[in-house]
């Protein structure tokens, strides 16, 4: 299996413009979760699916930002309008209800730079 | 609520062991986890423990829980400079399938 994968790796953007980050989750796996991660608050969780509904949003920031997740193998994460404070590394994980350890599998991330 | 609270910073000298420690809220977690994370990568599963297990080991890694005192730590032995990274301490939250409760994550620093 490829993994979770996430696009793109880099991304640098001026302040204002919309910011969308895509994550494709393990095939199978029914639990998708979004990260933030920033050297001040460490590693933050944003939001988390099941069966493609979200059930826990309550770590989005703001209403600058949402997720949406079609399909069982496609998410977004957008924010509009990026703000500096933006910046961060942005991890996409899945994980499967079938899995009896609950192993959560991270994808190699986005960088979002906000100038 | 739920936490799990971990030192940031860690130094030690190669081929001496590391001790990473954690402290965690819910005694109802089933499974803990460690994660690593290299520069520049997402975060990859080290290794777990049952709740109803002490101890396991594997390899240069051992792991030790307490229960009663909530205390989860990673021991690494013969520490080598490629086991520089972050490492993360999870829980597996107890009433919310499938979600994890992460540490701030231990920056472990191994100079030669």
């Amino acid at each position: 299996d490829a993994g979770v994968i996430q696009s793109p790796r880099h991304e640098v953007t001026e302040m204002g413009q919309e910011v969308t980050l895509r994550c494709k989750p393990i095939s199978g796996h029914d639990y998708l979760f979004w990260y933030r991660q920033t050297m001040m608050r460490g590693l933050e969780l944003l939001i988390y699916f099941n069966n493609n509904v979200p059930i826990d949003d309550s770590g989005m920031p703001e209403d600058r930002f949402s997720a949406k997740m079609p399909n069982a193998s496609f998410s977004t994460l957008k924010i509009q309008p990026s703000e500096p404070r933006d910046s961060a590394v942005y991890f996409c994980a899945s994980t499967s209800s079938l899995s009896r350890t609950d192993t959560q599998y991270f994808g190699p991330g986005t960088r979002l730079t906000v100038l | 609520g739920e936490d799990v609270e971990q030192s940031l910073f860690l130094s030690v000298r190669e081929g001496d062991s590391s001790v990473i420690n954690c402290t965690y809220t819910d005694s109802s977690s089933t499974y803990l986890y460690w994660y690593k994370q290299e520069p520049g990568a997402g975060l990859q599963l080290l290794t777990y423990i049952f709740s109803n297990m002490d101890m396991k080991q594997d390899q240069r890694l051992t792991v030790l829980l307490n229960k009663k005192d909530k205390h989860l730590s990673l021991r690494i032995a013969d520490t080598q400079t490629g086991d520089s990274a972050i490492y993360f301490c999870a829980e597996r939250s107890g009433n919310q399938g499938g979600k994890l409760i992460f540490g701030q994550g231990t920056e472990l620093s191994v100079k030669p």
